[in-house]
């Protein structure tokens, strides 16, 4: 079987660092995927890691092991507009998406 | 550039009713997939087409159909409709690294 697990909740202030992980057991891997979803609205894609290592995109940041089927969005000088759902996905012939973690950013 | 568009936005439908949800990708992108979302849960996969040709199905029953179309375009059906077909469903073009959504079609079956 597929699975990914996430938080499913996390709670940080305005200005701090939060770490978001993400485990998978899939069939097939070519990469991990990060995407927000804001209530009401579509996912829209933050980042891929298909190599081991971290990737870094402003304020957000992905890292991956393979071998240890891990990997974190590590979100940076947090803002309210960053309070949303986080989903990763693994990519293998298509998007298998984990059930979210939803972030709150406290004043 | 324009991203993916779907249509309807919005649709209310009645048990046993037929559905088409209609998908266009971003310029350039030949892959297109259907995800169903509901309220709490990540996307799940449906349906994956790639140059008009299925490329992978999700865990869903045969009253969920798709095809793609010369222009890359595509469109979901959903037969007999049922009170747990209410979901946002999400349409997503890809190049391979990330997938990138339309706004979604929000189904309400009554």
């Amino acid at each position: 079987g597929q699975s990914l697990e996430q938080p499913s909740e996390v709670t940080a202030v305005e200005g701090a660092i939060v770490q978001i992980n993400c485990t998978y057991q899939t069939s097939g891997f070519y990469g991990l995927s990060w995407y927000q979803q804001h209530d009401g609205g579509a996912p829209t894609f933050l980042s891929y890691n298909a190599l081991d290592g971290l990737e870094e995109t402003g304020r957000f940041s992905s890292f991956l092991s393979r071998s240890d089927s891990y990997g974190y969005l590590l979100l940076q000088e947090l803002q309210m507009k960053d309070s949303a759902s986080y989903f990763c996905a693994v990519r293998n012939q298509n998007f298998v998406f984990g059930p979210g973690t939803r972030l709150s950013v406290l004043p | 550039d324009a991203g993916v568009t779907q249509s309807p936005t919005h649709l209310i439908k009645t048990r046993g009713q037929q559905v088409t949800l209609r998908c266009s990708p971003i310029s350039g992108h030949k892959s297109v997939s259907w995800y169903q979302q509901v309220l709490g849960q990540g996307p799940q996969f449906i349906f994956q087409y790639y140059e008009k040709e299925e490329r992978g199905r999700g865990n869903f029953p045969d009253r969920f159909s798709a095809r793609q179309f010369p222009n890359y375009s595509s469109e979901l059906n959903v037969n007999a409709l049922l009170l747990g077909d209410s979901a946002l469903y999400l349409c997503a073009s890809s190049l391979g690294s990330g997938a990138f959504f339309g706004q979604g079609t929000r189904l309400t079956v009554v």
